[in-house]
């Protein structure tokens, strides 16, 4: 069975930092890019961040371009989001998602994670 | 204020058949394809539409996907109450070399 499990969620204040870990089961890890997309309490979705398989591609959103890095273990089945200078308006719930192929096209996600709550408050 | 367009509700009564619109641009749906995704309360989202009409597997054939220049739309038919759900459109942004998603759409069924 496919599966995508987030991790690292929780509460940090604001200017701090984070790391979210999302683990893959039941796929190739390596021939799937891979994508984060965030959803504040409420709101609909956002697009943050992608990278391709072999991880020689990144795209991040306009929102978190200098302050969150995506990346990717293929030896760990594993995909990250580092997040540093954490501000209110990123409080969400961060969901991993599985890219149809290689390389990173159309927003076609095949699946997701669960999600996990990112809330950033003093 | 999203990138696509999407009214932020609809509604139907069983049985019926309902559509949503997505508005774009031609930096985006009018170039490429359109995505759809069901959201289910407290769940997350699970793609539903993709390539503009195409359903993944196990999807019921109620549901189908169309475009036409810079819009797209989301039709169900045979509207049923597990359908309650939030409806997303997302497709690649070439100006923003990035995903872009739509508002979303509450459905409601009466």
């Amino acid at each position: 069975e496919v599966q995508l499990v987030e991790s690292g969620g929780g509460l940090v204040k604001p200017g701090g930092s984070l790391r979210l870990s999302c683990a893959a089961s039941g796929f190739t890890f390596s021939s799937y890019s891979m994508n984060w997309v965030r959803q504040a309490p409420g709101k609909g979705l956002e697009w943050v961040s992608s990278l391709n398989s072999d991880s020689t591609y990144i795209y991040n959103a306009d929102s978190v371009k200098g302050r969150f890095t995506i990346s990717r273990d293929n030896a760990k089945n594993s995909l990250y989001l580092q997040m540093n200078s954490l501000r209110a308006e990123d409080t969400a719930v961060y969901y991993c998602a599985r890219g149809f192929t290689a390389l990173v096209q159309t927003p076609r996600f095949d699946c997701w994670g669960q999600g996990t709550l990112i809330t950033v408050s003093s | 204020q999203s990138v696509l367009t999407q009214p932020p509700s609809a509604s139907g009564t069983p049985g019926q058949r309902v559509t949503i619109s997505c508005s774009g641009s031609s930096s985006n749906i009018g170039s490429n394809a359109v995505n759809w995704y069901q959201q289910l309360p407290g769940t997350a989202p699970k793609l539903l539409i993709y390539s503009n009409n195409q359903r993944p597997s196990g999807v019921p054939d109620r549901f189908s996907g169309s475009k036409s220049g810079t819009s797209a739309s989301l039709a169900i038919s045979g509207l049923q109450s597990e359908d309650e759900a939030d409806y997303y459109c997302a497709a690649w942004d070439d100006s923003l070399n990035g995903p872009v998603f739509g508002g979303g759409t509450k459905l409601t069924v009466l």
